[in-house]
């Protein structure tokens, strides 16, 4: 089955720094990629995607870009806020049927 | 609010309890799944149902046993749980076609196993 490797697992930035995420897949056949913030105590949201057609797409601090040939898809945030800290997962999946697999998570702090 | 509901939001229970969560979706979605998040784990897939029917279960233990009645609504029985089953238990819910889309989650219920 699919692996996914997110790293790293705590990230800890200044406000207006740009904070990077990096995620490896394994399984060649993923084509869907979305990333999902989770506030403490809430639930997780998806906060972008990116398909495996893409190689790179952005919404507004927020870019994503992938790398089918390495097999690693990394977030990006520029101009970090506080309201940014959370826990961030990437995920992979594949075909018609969304199951996604998930990495393990950075929890993000982002200092005022 | 995402229109994914869970109740309870907060379980404890002894090792010799039997309880339920539920889950509830009102999206119009075809697809429900149950997902366990443990503390500095990734968020384990537990089940899967499409259309009502069970399409993958990984290698979950028989003290975890989950229910489909319609396809708005999913079950997690526990019954003889240990305490390292305690965690947040998350039920997301998707439309399934030929184009990926987003899962979308319930709150959690935060279980303590006692």
């Amino acid at each position: 089955g699919e692996n996914v490797e997110q790293h790293p697992s705590t990230l800890s930035v200044q406000e207006g720094d740009s904070a990077v995420i990096k995620c490896t897949y394994s399984d060649s056949a993923s084509n869907y990629f979305p990333w999902y913030k989770q506030e403490l105590g809430k639930r997780p949201q998806l906060i972008i995607d990116i398909r495996s057609n893409v190689g790179e797409k952005k919404d507004q601090r927020i870019a994503v870009t992938l790398n089918k040939t390495a097999k690693h898809f990394s977030l990006h945030i520029t101009e970090t806020q506080p309201e940014d800290s959370a826990v961030y997962f990437c995920a992979a999946s594949k075909g018609g049927s969304y199951i996604p697999t998930f990495g393990r998570g950075t929890s993000l702090i982002v200092h005022p | 609010e995402t229109g994914v509901t869970q109740t309870p939001r907060h379980l404890v229970m002894g090792m010799t309890n039997k309880k339920s969560l539920k889950c509830e979706q009102h999206l119009g979605h075809n697809a429900m799944y149950w997902y366990k998040q443990s503390a500095k784990k990734p968020l384990e897939l537990m089940f899967v149902y499409n259309f009502k029917e069970q399409t993958e279960n990984n290698s979950v233990p028989s003290r975890f046993s989950p229910e489909c009645p319609n396809s708005s609504h999913l079950f997690l029985h526990l019954h003889t749980l240990q305490p390292e089953d305690s965690a947040l238990y998350l039920c997301a819910s998707s439309q399934v076609t030929g184009v990926d889309t987003e899962a979308f989650f319930g709150q959690g219920t935060r279980l303590t196993v006692v």
